[in-house]
């Protein structure tokens, strides 16, 4: 059963960098999409980009010059980097596994990130 | 960039029929996937593949998807279906993937 956990701080002060890891485990991260997806309190999902296995990249254009997102194939394990934070990128920020077409199949538990001094 | 529609809310008694929403330009090309997101838990995909359910998502929840609407069907409703349920795309003109901005279902 493929299981993928988010890690990182859950504090972080305004304009500073929002860094977090997803790490998956009981499967391969080879030949799948892994994608951040946060979901501020009270609203919506809001998906902020994705990095297939191969190391390709494509983000959500409103936060495309703050983001970052990585993979370590050695170690099934990929990261967000979110530069520049505001109160507004307050969120449970989760991570997910996915292809083109089949959805969203497996997802990390979330975490909350908070933007404060 | 491509957008989809949902309600924001969504009302039915229990053991009736709960339909859920989801417009798009030409959706009907697309396929559509369906998720459920109970408080303070991840999302769970319900429908892939516009009308495909997962194994362990019992058969009394459905899709479907023609035109510019895609329809999350919910039969003989239960209190547990009370939820957040939002669908979503892959836009291959930018290859970005889309949420709706997700309908609440009460159970009345």
């Amino acid at each position: 059963q493929v299981q993928l956990q988010e890690s990182g701080p859950g504090l972080v002060k305004p304009s500073e960098t929002l860094s977090l890891t997803c790490t998956v485990s009981g499967g391969s991260i080879n030949n799948y999409y892994w994608s951040w997806i946060r979901q501020p309190p009270g609203k919506g999902l809001e998906w902020i980009g994705y990095i297939y296995y191969s190391g390709s990249t494509n983000y959500n254009p409103s936060l495309k010059s703050r983001v970052t997102i990585s993979v370590d194939t050695s170690n099934n394990h990929f990261s967000l980097k979110l530069t520049s934070v505001t109160a507004a990128d307050t969120a449970v920020y989760y991570c997910a596994r996915h292809g083109k077409e089949w959805g969203f199949d497996y997802w990390g538990q979330g975490t909350l990130v908070t933007v404060s001094s | 960039s491509y957008v989809l529609t949902q309600p924001p809310s969504v009302s039915v008694a229990p053991g009736k029929t709960a339909r859920i929403t989801c417009g798009g330009n030409n959706i009907g090309y697309k396929s559509v996937h369906w998720y459920q997101q109970k408080p303070g838990q991840a999302p769970v995909l319900v429908i892939y593949y516009d009308k495909d359910r997962p194994s362990e998502i019992s058969e009394r929840f459905s899709g479907s998807n023609s035109g510019n609407t895609a329809t999350l069907t919910i039969s003989r409703v239960e209190a547990g279906d009370e939820a957040d349920y939002y669908c979503q795309v892959w836009d291959y003109s930018s290859d970005h993937v889309v949420f709706g901005g997700g309908t609440k279902l009460t159970v009345l």
